[in-house]
């Protein structure tokens, strides 16, 4: 297991439409989470799921936004109609225990543009 | 609320000097870890090093330590004989609830040959 990996690593968009991203965390691990980054800022928080369960939601988080992890295994986070302010990077994480305790191994993440 | 400050957006060191990153932090919380996190250009996230609160031991990892002051809530990260490679933000980061980390805006860190 090489890491936690996203995929794509850019999209370009235009906006009003759809995208989807995924990301495989690293097998053991049964927590994960997304983040966004904007150009400047630190990483925010979005949500996170233990194993298929989505357990916490930033108010970030718009009805736009929906992410999944069905089978506990790889996750998908969909931005239905894109906004301008949705550009940004958009990061997974995973760990194997609440980040209290460990750390958490970060993806490349995937960088959204939308024009 | 949790939050988490750096006041350093941009900082540099010549080759082989030694650099310190500040972070202060806010929280309720009595027993906690801290994190610095490392992102290189176009590459993902690394934790660079952990500290626990109830540890009166600063933690150390080869060059990078910190100097971690609970009373204070300063949590600062010292690179010493830095090196091209440690070119990067740094984003220290406060974990909240176990499930999520606030993190700071980063401090851009260039290395001079």
């Amino acid at each position: 297991d090489t890491g936690v990996s996203q995929d794509p690593r850019h999209k370009i968009t235009k906006r009003g439409q759809n995208v989807t991203f995924r990301c495989d965390p690293i097998s053991e691990h049964n927590r994960l989470y997304w983040y966004r980054q904007t150009l400047g800022q630190g990483p925010e928080f979005l949500t996170y799921f233990q194993n298929e369960a989505q357990l916490e939601k930033s108010r970030l988080l718009s009805d736009r936004f929906s992410a999944e992890r069905p089978k506990g295994s790889f996750s998908t986070l969909e931005i239905q109609r894109t906004e301008q302010g949705d550009s940004a990077m958009y990061l997974c994480a995973s760990s194997s225990e609440d980040t209290m305790n460990t750390e958490a191994f970060f993806g490349q993440g995937t960088r959204l543009t939308v024009v | 609320a949790q939050t988490v400050t750096q006041s350093q957006p941009e900082m540099s060191v010549q080759e082989a000097e030694t650099v310190t990153l500040s972070c202060t932090y806010d929280t309720s919380e009595n027993n906690y870890y801290l994190f610095w996190y490392k992102q290189p250009p176009s590459r993902q996230m690394i934790l660079v090093i952990r500290q626990e609160a109830y540890k009166q031991q600063n933690a150390t990892e080869n060059r990078f330590s910190v100097n971690f002051q609970k009373a204070a809530k300063s949590f600062s990260l010292k690179i010493s004989d830095s090196q091209l490679g440690d070119t990067a933000m740094y984003f220290c980061a406060f974990p909240y609830t176990g499930n999520q980390f606030y993190f700071g805006t980063g401090t851009s860190l260039t290395v001079i040959p």
